[in-house]
């Protein structure tokens, strides 16, 4: 079980907007920076946002993210078909043996 | 451009250890900004971070919990690469293994190596 929370699974279809969340607890989400990654299977997991709301240069400004008490949301706007994958969240999780924590994954299907 | 680049066995038989290497390019291991890391994937387990080392005047070691006892991650300076240890490897062992850059002012993994699946069986 992931210490962060996310849907298994969420869907849109072409145009719409989509929010995939992560939930945490005051250890992690609640005191750290949140990131989010993309991943297409058979491939290494990609960056979109880090440091709750920022993009590295090259991401589309479609992919925004956000961050309230112990959650965090990434926001898909405008979707596409080339958008659909699997999406994780991490934040650092402090506790006696502080470590990176990973959300369990949200597989986005383009309907 | 920082590039990694993943080697090591495929196959690995139960209770031995499991050695893979990170090569860095584009980046120092040495780096104050960084810190070098190796994250699995499984579908039971999702993504797993292991640890990770850095380098802040002195060498500093993190590993996660669920496999603190049986790990060493150690840094090669002359060959600007970092290593892998898993010792005494079951089949939960079993899965997609990636080395990583994390961003340590950012904390974010901003580079991964291409990934590398390993089996542990008989």
């Amino acid at each position: 079980q992931s210490v962060l929370t996310q849907p298994p699974s969420a869907s849109g279809t072409p145009g719409q907007k989509v929010t995939i969340s992560c939930s945490g607890t005051n250890s992690n989400i609640g005191k750290n920076y949140v990131s989010w990654y993309q991943q297409v299977p058979g491939t290494a997991p990609k960056v979109l946002i880090y440091t709750n709301n920022q993009r590295p240069s090259g991401v589309p400004d479609r992919f925004s993210g956000s961050k309230s008490g112990t959650s965090a949301s990434l926001a898909i706007s405008g979707l596409q078909s080339e958008d659909e994958a699997d999406y994780y969240c991490a934040s650092w999780h402090d506790s006696l043996n502080a470590q990176v924590a990973f959300g369990g994954g949200t597989k986005l299907t383009v309907l | 451009q920082v590039q990694l680049h993943l080697s090591g066995p495929g196959l690995v038989k139960p209770s031995q250890t499991l050695s893979l290497t990170c090569a860095i390019s584009g980046d120092s291991v040495s780096s104050h900004s960084s810190a070098w890391s190796w994250i699995r994937q499984s579908p039971s387990r999702g993504l797993e971070w292991l640890g990770r080392t850095y380098y802040r005047s002195k060498w500093y070691y993190e590993y996660a919990v669920s496999v603190k006892s049986r790990i060493a991650i150690n840094p090669d300076t002359s060959k600007d690469q970092f290593s892998l240890q898993l010792e005494s490897v079951t089949p939960e062992d079993t899965a997609v293994y990636y080395c990583a850059r994390w961003d340590h002012d950012r904390s974010f993994v901003d580079y991964w190596g291409q990934g590398i699946q390993v089996t542990v069986s008989s």
